[in-house]
């Protein structure tokens, strides 16, 4: 079975500094793997999406996500936090097999410091 | 702009009543999905859909279920609802691949 993991569950930086946020996948395929951003009471938005090709994707708002497939890895990244940013972060995987569903990781809440 | 639209955004029920969760969806999707989410626990599957009158059990069907009549609503019924039933719930459509377009969500409280 596909599981996702994101080990941080808070995450505080200052603006202006850089971002990365972890996400781990275990899947037995070449994954789909999805990053979505929820601001508060709202419902989640897609930031990017790897499918295949380039292990380096660029999303919105100026976030990018590395796929490195030796490390089961799909971290997030941002050179430069803007408050607007602070929001909860999810990464996800699609499994493309009989279930077709998204599997969602736990979440990291990113806290901006002026 | 394409929309997910949840009924309501705030929902308030006494324990035992019968719930009614609206999703509708205007992207012509085939797919749709209901997640309820809790802090610490992300999002879970309750129900999904692939196509209209069609249904799949998510990871946490149990107190719930669904119907989807038409291929742009897809409803999420609590039949008798109970206080560990309070969450936020999301509805999402997919035309296919994980590109899951979400509703603003729906907090609703049991009491």
């Amino acid at each position: 079975a596909q599981s996702v993991t994101q080990p941080d569950i808070h995450i505080t930086v200052s603006e202006g500094a850089s971002l990365e946020l972890r996400c781990n996948y275990s899947y037995g395929a070449t994954p789909y793997l999805f990053w979505y951003v929820q601001s508060p009471g709202q419902g989640l938005q897609l930031l990017l999406k790897y499918f295949s090709g380039d292990t380096l994707v660029q999303g919105i708002k100026g976030f990018e996500a590395e796929f490195k497939r030796s490390q089961s890895s799909f971290n997030l990244r941002k050179p430069s936090v803007h408050w607007s940013d602070a929001a909860e972060y999810f990464c996800a995987l699609f499994s493309s097999g009989s279930a077709r569903q998204l599997t969602f990781g736990s979440g990291t809440q990113l806290t901006v410091l002026p | 702009d394409v929309k997910v639209t949840q009924s309501s955004r705030y929902l308030v029920k006494r324990t035992g009543e019968k719930v009614f969760l609206e999703c509708v969806q205007d992207m012509d999707h085939e797919n749709m999905f209901w997640y309820r989410q809790d802090p610490g626990l992300g999002l879970r599957l309750i129900y999904f859909s692939y196509d209209v009158k069609m249904k799949e059990k998510g990871d946490i069907p149990e107190g719930y279920s669904v119907s989807r009549e038409k291929k742009e609503r897809f409803s999420l019924i609590l039949e008798s609802a109970s206080t560990n039933q309070t969450s936020m719930y999301l509805c999402a459509s997919s035309g296919g691949g994980g590109g899951y377009t979400f509703g603003s969500g729906t907090r609703l409280t049991v009491v």
